[in-house]
């Protein structure tokens, strides 16, 4: 299967702080989603993007597909998004099976 | 709210006992996933299913471990003779019938602990 990695593995922000967290895969992906984990554990949808650009709210996410990497952007930090951000994509080969990153753990402190 | 939608969120199990965990898919979505997290990893990848089918169970653990989406109920996630290695997060996605191109949607997740 294919190899996810994330960076950083962690990130201490003061709160309205922008960052940017990257994902690389080792292969094509044709499905490519952003993911928060609060810290009740609740898993969070914030992009499917397997190319291109979008944006909500003060979270934004670009997908280069041809380099196979992704980038997530928070802008003005707030505490609440605090918490574990994965990445997952799946390749044609393994339809159905998203790999997971290993995540990156974000503390927004006030 | 039509979400995905799984019960216990959490369940409690004695070693040697048996764990059943539900997941009702989206409302409309045929595809069904499970995904286990375990304390500070990220998730992996167990099981896919399709209405009284499995598709893809390559993640899930050869024994006491097997799952099911019938043609009428929730899909279900089955551990039996629970041991304490069995205590994680377990979570299930769905994804519409159009096939490759969907994103997943998660569930809560139910977490699972083993005295």
């Amino acid at each position: 299967g294919i190899q996810v990695e994330q960076s950083p593995p962690d990130l201490i922000l003061q709160e309205g702080a922008n960052s940017t967290l990257r994902c690389n895969f080792s292969d094509s992906v044709n499905n490519l989603q952003w993911f928060h984990q609060n810290p009740w554990g609740q898993l969070i949808n914030l992009f499917y993007i397997p190319s291109g650009t979008k944006q909500n709210g003060r979270l934004s996410a670009t997908t280069v597909a041809t380099e196979r990497y992704s980038l997530l952007y928070i802008s003005s930090s707030q505490t609440t998004d605090s918490g574990v951000y994965f990445c997952a994509g799946m390749t044609t080969d393994s339809w159905g099976k998203l790999q997971f990153g290993a995540g990156t753990q974000v503390v927004v402190t006030p | 709210n039509a979400g995905v939608m799984q019960n216990p969120r959490h369940l409690v199990r004695r070693r040697g006992q048996e764990a059943r965990l539900r997941c009702s898919p989206m409302k409309g979505h045929s595809h069904v996933y499970w995904y286990r997290q375990l304390p500070e990893e990220g998730l992996k990848f167990m099981v896919y299913l399709q209405k009284e089918n499995i598709i893809d169970e390559s993640g899930m653990p050869k024994e006491r471990f097997s799952a099911e989406f019938p043609k009428e109920g929730p899909s279900i996630l089955r551990i039996q003779q629970v041991v304490r290695g069995d205590s994680a997060a377990y979570f299930c996605a769905s994804s519409p019938p159009e096939g490759l191109g969907q994103p997943q949607h998660f569930g809560d997740g139910t977490r699972l602990s083993i005295l």
